[in-house]
């Protein structure tokens, strides 16, 4: 069965206090791996599709990259905005029950001014 | 533009009762999917509809069941409630070709008392 884990669970920074949040997984045939951000009371906004290993993605702060194996969203100089949940998701296919989004539980990055 | 809309934001149910949440998909987008999340973990795959047609589904009990309508619109249906159906439902669409990204709703909060 398809599984994703995040780690760390909570991570808490100083605002420009750069880090990586961890993606691990395992999928059986990955078509494309899934970053969105999520704020308290709202649905999962897009940041990043990733779809074969050695790819990189960027927006501002943000830079996400895989492996064949994991996945990491790497935080330049957060700001105090930054501050929110962030979830993986794997697809193993673009069709019927195989294009479904399988969550990691996310990771909840505070950022202190 | 618009994008996925969800109603109602907020449900306050008891056992045994039955609702209905709903979505409207971005314009053009021909997929729906239903997610469910609970407090601190990461959504879990309920429904995908295509053309109007269930594509994908779940593991979830049969007292669950959605549609989708000529507009591409769509609904969820959820029978015989019980206090573990408490969760934020997510309804997310894309074009439905392809690996794009899924973008989601803000959702329907639903307390079951």
């Amino acid at each position: 069965e398809d599984q994703v884990t995040q780690s760390p669970e909570a991570l808490r920074l100083q605002e420009g206090e750069s880090s990586s949040l961890n993606c691990s997984y395992t999928v059986s045939g990955l078509r494309g791996l899934f970053w969105y951000r999520q704020d308290p009371g709202k649905g999962p906004e897009f940041l990043f599709t990733l779809y074969s290993a050695g790819e990189e993605k960027e927006k501002e702060r943000l830079k996400a990259t895989l492996t064949k194996k994991e996945s990491f969203l790497h935080i330049t100089a957060p700001k105090p905005e930054d501050s929110a949940t962030y979830l993986c998701a794997v697809q193993i296919g673009f069709t019927g029950a195989n294009s479904k989004l399988t969550f990691g539980k996310g990771i909840t990055l505070s950022v202190r001014p | 533009d618009a994008g996925v809309t969800q109603s109602p934001t907020h449900l306050i149910k008891t056992r045994g009762q039955h609702v209905t949440l709903r979505c409207s998909p971005i314009s053009g987008h021909k997929s729906v999917s239903w997610y469910q999340q609970v407090l601190g973990q990461g959504p879990q795959f309920i429904f995908q509809y295509y053309e109007k047609e269930e594509r994908g589904r779940g593991n979830f009990p049969d007292r669950f069941s959605a549609r989708q309508f000529p507009n591409y619109s769509s609904e969820l249906n959820v029978n015989a409630l019980l206090l573990g159906d408490s969760a934020l439902y997510l309804c997310a669409s894309n074009p439905g070709v392809s690996n794009q990204p899924q973008h989601f709703g803000d959702g329907t909060r639903l307390s079951i008392l």
